[in-house]
């Protein structure tokens, strides 16, 4: 089945320990993009990939790292975590460039991370 | 710049109709929509592409004025399955090439029995 796969879907951490969210894709997709939601804000993109070693700053991306060394996976690292941080936070893929017409994103389950 | 989403929210019967609306200061090449349920990723519903072109979807369908820079989502005969929040994404410019598409804060549709 083609999906896109995040774990945990459920994280409780304290503020200051460093942590990853997976994301895995099985449709050898090129684009890969990680979006936190929050009330009243909906989906804010934090970093994106264009494709392996390709990575680029959304526009949310401060305390935020990715990396992208195959193309499946895109984890995101939240390397000091801070209570702001707390959101829905889901991977998403698409074919190509998310603007294409045939390129529509594909999004994880979700992540709900809470900071303490 | 996020693009505005109006109503935010909607309640309203089964059978009965709802227009949700998107519009944006800038240009747009592009508007995607995308339906999320509660609890659940968002899911593809269309996308429009400069031009005006109106498409459909079952009952869901959706017009794009780029002169106005705004698109429209029509859910005509509300079914319970349409709940959940609607989301634009937009793609501003003129090449059709952008690397990222700005959602709207998404519009809440509450369907009744």
């Amino acid at each position: 089945e083609a999906q896109v796969t995040q774990n945990p879907r459920y994280l409780i951490t304290v503020t200051g320990k460093k942590l990853t969210v997976t994301c895995s894709q099985n449709m050898n997709h090129e684009y890969m993009s990680w979006y936190r939601q929050d009330p009243g804000l909906g989906l804010r993109q934090i970093y994106y990939s264009m494709n392996v070693e390709v990575t680029d700053k959304g526009d949310v991306p401060e305390g935020y790292k990715v990396s992208r060394k195959e193309k499946r996976n895109f984890p995101l690292i939240l390397e000091s975590p801070s209570p702001n941080q707390t959101s829905l936070y889901f991977c998403a893929s698409s074919l190509g460039l998310p603007s294409s017409y045939n390129s529509p994103l594909h999004f994880g389950n979700g992540t709900r991370l809470t900071v303490t | 710049q996020q693009p505005v989403q109006s109503p935010q929210a909607v309640i309203l019967r089964e059978g009965e109709d709802a227009v949700i609306n998107c519009s944006s200061s800038k240009a747009l090449y592009s508007v995607h929509w995308y339906r999320q349920k509660h609890g659940e990723a968002p899911v593809f519903l269309m996308i429009l592409l400069k031009g005006g072109e109106q498409k459909g979807h079952e009952k869901i369908s959706a017009s794009f004025n780029e002169k106005k820079q705004q698109s429209s989502l029509y859910l005509t005969a509300s079914q319970l399955s349409y709940s959940g929040t609607y989301f634009c994404g937009t793609e501003d410019g003129f090449s059709g090439s952008a690397r990222q598409l700005t959602f709207g804060s998404g519009t809440q549709l509450t369907v009744l029995p």
